[in-house]
């Protein structure tokens, strides 16, 4: 199993660009979450998923959308990126409560 | 809204040296996770606990889920050079209904020295 895997590891985009962060799992997990981490304050979630097709917003949703149509994969969209979502962007599933990360996206907005 | 109030923020301590770490909320938490994350890496959970009063263990580290179910204490034995990173509590946002959405402290970063 590769666990939860994240792609791409590194980007950087001008503001008001788009883009796609894709995350997917292999361990036929339920619940799919993405987070951002910033530097002392913690990783907040933006966008989770209870099962295909359901999605709800987290703490800070504001400027990313998502979408759930396959149990593996939970793609975080930045429509018009902006400096404010400079950040390290954590992916995650879980099944029984227990949360397994994906290695993370590092994103830069210039 | 919920928050999770995590202390001390960071620790220079020298191996061999035990570490307390706690982490209390105006809310009550029905789960409490305790995650360690060294750098370039997602968080890793270390704990879980999910009742009043446990106490558990996963080899020198100890957690307990407070009485209150507001706060919740890790504690490190013999800390040694691989227990560098940040830790992190968290617990279920809103009613817990979910286990897809976590709130989590800003982290205690634990540095040690050989």
């Amino acid at each position: 199993n590769a666990g939860v895997t994240q792609t791409p590891k590194f980007q950087v985009l001008k503001t008001g660009q788009s883009m796609t962060l894709q995350c997917a799992q292999d361990m036929n997990h339920e619940y799919m979450s993405w987070y951002r981490q910033d530097p002392g304050m913690g990783l907040r979630l933006i966008h989770y998923s209870v099962g295909a097709g359901i999605t709800d917003q987290g703490e800070v949703p504001n400027g990313y959308n998502v979408s759930r149509s396959t149990t593996e994969d939970f793609p975080l969209r930045l429509l018009s990126a902006a400096p404010s979502q400079t950040s390290v962007y954590f992916c995650a599933s879980s099944q029984s409560g227990e949360q397994f990360f994906g290695p993370g996206t590092r994103l830069t907005v210039l | 809204g919920q928050q999770l109030n995590q202390s001390p923020q960071s620790m220079f301590i020298q191996e061999g040296e035990d570490v307390s770490m706690n982490c209390t909320s105006s809310s009550i938490f029905n789960t409490w996770l305790w995650y360690k994350q060294e750098p370039g890496e997602g968080p890793v959970l270390l704990i879980a606990l999910y009742k009043a009063g446990e106490l558990t263990s996963n080899g020198r580290l100890t957690a307990q889920f407070g009485i209150t179910r507001k706060d919740s204490f890790l504690n490190i034995s013999a800390s040694i050079p691989s227990d560098v990173g940040i830790y992190f509590c968290a617990g279920p946002l809103g009613d817990g209904g979910s286990q897809g959405n976590l709130i989590f402290g800003k982290g205690t970063k634990l540095s040690v020295k050989p």
